[in-house]
């Protein structure tokens, strides 16, 4: 497969643990992330999301939690499995006009023992 | 498999030749991004079109150019190239012209590299 990045953040968790993968944000104006799952050699997958009116949004196995106030990000996978391996990334949605661009952040690399 | 079509898979050139990339937008999406992905700048918006019309732009070079046709496909030139022009190029497609929470679906990539 293919490095998307030689210097990434990485995280190195045992199969059925927890996982937390830390993002900052830098534009307060940001109203809509996204994490994305980026598995060697294939495109971002979207993960899940949340609004900047909400603190918390759950889905299968994970766990958006949103801090406005520290523009902090973070998302948490549940009882991690090895196919959970993948660099995420968070992605910002700044708003404005009909103008749409996902700001993307540099990507964490996870890695899942078994 | 996100429904986007990204061809060709790889590109090999050399310097100050000229390439197009193309995509295939999820059936009914009618918005689709350009992205480039290198080691050392992470993901990159280059630029959105919708439904033919050119609608945001990003960090994109004025030695490339886009464009979007009306069966929706789009095409990425890449003229000039240089070696750090080597990089992934990823194609997302919306349903809509994208205003807030809109997902994007992301292709398979076109993996450029500049000899």
């Amino acid at each position: 497969g293919e490095s998307v990045g030689l210097h990434l953040p990485t995280l190195s968790v045992q199969e059925g643990d927890n996982s937390i993968i830390n993002c900052a944000y830098s534009n307060s104006a940001s109203d809509y992330f996204i994490w994305y799952k980026q598995e060697s050699g294939k495109g971002p997958q979207f993960i899940i999301d949340i609004r900047s009116n909400m603190d918390k949004r759950q889905g299968q196995r994970v766990t958006v939690l949103l801090n406005k106030t520290v523009k902090h990000l973070s998302l948490q996978i549940a009882a991690t499995q090895p196919g959970d391996s993948a660099v995420y990334f968070c992605a910002e949605n700044r708003s404005g006009g009909s103008n749409y661009k996902l700001t993307f952040g540099k990507g964490t690399l996870l890695t899942v023992n078994p | 498999d996100s429904g986007v079509t990204q061809t060709p898979k790889h590109l090999i050139t050399a310097t100050g030749q000229r390439v197009t990339l193309r995509c295939s937008p999820r059936s009914g999406d009618l918005s689709v991004y350009w992205y480039q992905q290198s080691l050392d700048q992470g993901l990159q918006f280059l630029i959105q079109y919708y439904n033919g019309e050119e609608r945001a732009k990003g960090n994109i070079l004025e030695r490339f150019s886009a464009q979007q046709f009306p069966d929706l496909h789009s095409e990425l030139n890449l003229s000039s190239l240089e070696l750090g022009d080597s990089a992934l190029y990823f194609c997302a497609s919306s349903p809509q012209t994208g205003g807030l929470y809109n997902e994007q679906f992301f292709g398979p990539g076109t993996r450029l590299t500049v000899l």
